[in-house]
């Protein structure tokens, strides 16, 4: 059984600190990585993907991945209360790209 | 401006009736997917589509039902079959073979009253 897992929080952080959320995944042979963001009560929303070792930027948020230890994380800095959400991680493989395993999101809350 | 349009936004049903969600999507993409997500559950696969004439159930296909007969719709039924219907069901699609992020319709609330 393929698994994505998170925690499921809350992660509680300042306003203006760095808040880190990750995920780790049972498939060795995943080879795509999505953050996405929910608010309450709406849709998933894309944050950022990542293939690579490494990390990846897109101005506040970066995403790094570790295929060696199996996880990624998504770092927000500077965060600010409209960050407060439910980050989804989603994991795909090249046997099957079109369905992506999902964990079940981490809570969080960012306290002005 | 092109994105996925799921509707209706909030539907209420009877015990016994069947229901149909709409999606339409304008953005060329070659697979369509249906979720449900439940709270605490997180998001599970009902059906997914890779192209037109075709479709694959996913992990809880029982109780619902699709057509894939134009790219640009995937509509879901919800049968009375679906012994616990009740949940907020996100349509979503992505390119296919040539990329697997997926974009999200922004969802249908289904109650059963």
């Amino acid at each position: 059984q393929k698994e994505v897992e998170q925690n499921s929080g809350p992660l509680s952080v300042p306003e203006g600190a760095i808040a880190s959320l990750n995920c780790t995944y049972s498939d060795r042979g995943s080879q795509s990585f999505f953050w996405y963001r929910q608010y309450s009560g709406k849709s998933p929303e894309l944050i950022m993907f990542i293939y690579s070792n490494g990390d990846k930027e897109d101005g506040r948020f970066t995403a790094q991945l570790n295929k060696a230890s199996q996880y990624v994380s998504l770092l927000i800095r500077d965060s600010q209360p409209s960050d407060s959400a439910t980050y989804l991680c989603a994991v795909g493989n090249a046997g099957n790209n079109r369905k992506l395993i999902w964990g079940l999101g981490t809570s969080l809350a960012v306290n002005p | 401006d092109g994105g996925i349009t799921q509707s209706p936004k909030y539907l209420f049903r009877k015990e016994g009736q069947n229901v149909t969600l709409s999606c339409e999507q304008n953005l060329n993409h070659d697979a369509m997917y249906w979720y449900r997500q439940d709270p605490g559950q997180g998001l599970r696969l009902i059906y997914y589509s890779q192209i037109v004439n075709d479709f694959q159930k996913g992990d809880i296909a029982e109780g619902y039902s699709v057509s894939r007969e134009k790219k640009e719709s995937f509509p879901l039924t919800v049968t009375s079959a679906q012994k616990n219907p009740t949940a907020f069901y996100l349509c979503a699609s992505n390119e296919g073979h040539t990329g697997n992020t997926i974009y999200f319709g922004e969802g249908s609330w289904l109650t059963v009253v």
